[in-house]
This record gives C-alpha cells, sequence and structure tokens, in this order.
C-alpha cells in the first residue's frame, strides 16, 4: 500500500523560507500525481495552496510556490509571517480514481 | 462563485446507516469529479471515495468498500454518500470536494457521530 510523506513538523523564522515536501512511499512522482497543498487551522475546512503541483489557488499570494523537487512535491514558502504558523497537509492522486494523503507537517514561525 | 454544501450528519448508533449530500453550484457539475473526505477530530484527512464526473468510476478507500456507496445526481447538481454499517472508528468531519487535477473546492464539512 502506497504511503504519501511528509515532515511531521518544520520551523522557520519569520521573513524566513522553508519547503514542505510530500513523496511517496514507492515509484516516483510526476505531475500526473496532481499534488495538491492545504493549510489547515483548527476547526476549519482546510484551504487550498496549490493545486495541479504548481498553480495556486485563487487568492493565495505568490509567497506560495508548488514543484517538483527531485522525487518529491514541494511547497516552498518565502517571507514567512507569524500567521504561517499552521498545519500543512498534502494529497497525490495514485491512479484509478484513489487519492492519499499525507499525514501532515506542523510548520512553527519563530 | 464555487459552493459545495454538506448536509445529513449526525449521530448514528453502531450498525446504523447515514445518507449525507453535498449541494453544489457557481460550475459546470457534468464537468467535474467529486470526493467525500474525511477527519476525526484532532487528526489528519482521509479520502473516503470519489465518483468521476459522468458517474462512470467509483472509488473507495478499502475501509469503507462495500459499507459506503457514493452517488452524484446530475439533474440537482447534488453529490451523496451512503453509508452502512456504520463503526465508531467512522467518527468524523466528512467533506465534499471538487476534484479538478487537485482537491481544490472544499465544503465546510458535516459531522458524522457514531459512539462506542
Amino acid at each position: 500500500q502506497t504511503v504519501v510523506t511528509q515532515e511531521p513538523s518544520f520551523s522557520v523564522s519569520p521573513g524566513g523560507t522553508v519547503t514542505l515536501t510530500c513523496g511517496l512511499s514507492s515509484g516516483s512522482l510526476s505531475t500526473s500525481h496532481y499534488a495538491t497543498w492545504y493549510r489547515q487551522t483548527p476547526g476549519q475546512a482546510p484551504r487550498t495552496l496549490i493545486y495541479n503541483t504548481d498553480t495556486r489557488s485563487s487568492g493565495v499570494p505568490d509567497r506560495f510556490f508548488g514543484s517538483i523537487l527531485g522525487n518529491k512535491a514541494a511547497l516552498t514558502i518565502t517571507g514567512a509571517q507569524a500567521d504561517d504558523e499552521s498545519d500543512y497537509f498534502c494529497v497525490l492522486y495514485l491512479a484509478d480514481g484513489i487519492w492519499v494523503f499525507g499525514g501532515g507537517t506542523k510548520l512553527t514561525v519563530l | 462563485e464555487v459552493k459545495l454544501v454538506e448536509s445529513g450528519g449526525g449521530l448514528v448508533q453502531p450498525g446504523g446507516s447515514l445518507r449525507l449530500s453535498c449541494a453544489t453550484s457557481g460550475f459546470v457539475f457534468d464537468s467535474f469529479s467529486m470526493n467525500w473526505v474525511r477527519q476525526p477530530a484532532g487528526r489528519g484527512l482521509e479520502w473516503v471515495a470519489r465518483i468521476k464526473h459522468d458517474g462512470s468510476q467509483r472509488s473507495y478507500v478499502d475501509a469503507v468498500k462495500g459499507r459506503f456507496t457514493i452517488s452524484r445526481d446530475s439533474a440537482k447538481n447534488v453529490v451523496y454518500l451512503d453509508m452502512n454499517s456504520l463503526r465508531a472508528d467512522d467518527t468524523a468531519v466528512y467533506f465534499c470536494v471538487r476534484d479538478n487535477y487537485g482537491l481544490d473546492y472544499w465544503g465546510q464539512g458535516n459531522l458524522v457521530t457514531v459512539p462506542s
């Protein structure tokens, strides 16, 4: 069974740049996995940041950038702000209509 | 404006059934596959089911196969999730999510509670 992996936690300094990653336990990752990135605060629905690997969702600032780095999908946040502190999730499309979420990364800005 | 509004959740006893509905608007319903995603309190997200834009393919996570059925009504622009043989570990907020080369638009979620 394919597992989607994310760093459990990450920290970044205010104004700094951080790259979160999303990988597959087996196989190569490509644009055909349509990597999608979200952030979520407690009690709220996830907010879509990036879909289709690198397409920024409406209203998302260009500080958020999606890409593929090596064999992983990546979310890069530049100019980190205090309110970027949140849980970040990724999801990948595997095949046959199946999506799998990663376990999420808790980002701390300090 | 794309809108997804879930309804039908609530408290149900183990072994019981429930139907979730997702009313959609603001986009061409027949052009998009639709999904259900759930999230137990304090935990991560789990994809549950997907139905292709034309209803020709339905996919499920192993944990719900044989118990849950996803369907859609193009006349009403609604997606359903019929849940049978419910268990305590099905307790979660259930989200309706549009599929657009990524799971892009989400509903606000609807709580389903199955006591242990």
